[in-house]
């Protein structure tokens, strides 16, 4: 069965560094997400990549973070700053065309910034 | 603005009883709804939606989910839990007249099934 990858399962990072989480959507799917989880509770939409732009993002998604999808097959999620608030499991997903489609996910980076 | 609630923090069944795990939701138009479950240390699954059709839907696992649109409800139902079903179920709505670009997550509720 397709899967969605996430790379890497876990990155420590010092607080004001970079990081870039990798993600490698299901090869037929066109639209494409990242979420993210704190404490294992509310996932909480962070944005929503169609035809190479942004379609929608949330407040969380502020000038520290933005996505790229750099060939055709990753995708990316980069937080240029980061602080101690944004550790927590991130989740790529992704899902068919047509807007009834249930979303792939995959199994997530915990990223912890120390 | 789209949003989605899940009143229940936990719930706890005995196996081979009847499950129930209860979702509210709030859209401005036709709401598409899902249901997704987590075990630990992995991804979230879809286990089934309702997007138009018969009120009661059938997905992954024996579950299945009612769809209510006057009590603006979407809960997930089993007609037998397993021990296997213990796990984090998230319900989630997408509002098609929104754009239908984000799809929204309850808090989760935790199911717990005793042998």
């Amino acid at each position: 069965e397709p899967e969605v990858t996430q790379t890497p399962s876990h990155q420590v990072t010092q607080m004001g560094q970079e990081v870039i989480l990798r993600c490698v959507p299901i090869s037929n799917h066109l639209y494409f997400y990242w979420y993210r989880q704190i404490l294992g509770q509310k996932v909480e939409f962070l944005v929503s990549f169609y035809n190479n732009e942004i379609s929608e993002k949330s407040e969380i998604f502020d000038d520290q973070f933005s996505v790229e999808r750099p060939d055709g097959s990753n995708f990316t999620l980069k937080i240029r700053s980061t602080k101690l608030e944004d550790s927590a499991m991130y989740f790529c997903a992704s899902r068919e065309t047509g807007s009834g489609y249930g979303y792939t996910f995959g199994s997530g980076t915990r990223l912890t910034v120390v | 603005a789209q949003s989605v609630a899940q009143p229940e923090d936990q719930v706890n069944v005995a196996e081979g009883n009847p499950l129930t795990v209860k979702c509210t939701y709030s859209v401005s138009g036709n709401p598409y709804l899902f249901w997704y479950v987590q075990y630990p240390n992995r991804g979230l699954q879809f286990l089934l939606k309702y997007i138009t059709g018969d009120n009661l839907v059938k997905g992954s696992y024996g579950f299945e989910a009612e769809f209510n649109k006057s009590q603006t409800s979407f809960h997930l139902k089993k007609p037998s839990a397993l021990v296997s079903d213990s796990a984090l179920y998230f319900c989630a709505v997408r509002d098609m007249e929104a754009g239908g670009f984000k799809t929204i997550f309850g808090a989760g509720t935790r199911l717990f099934v005793k042998a």
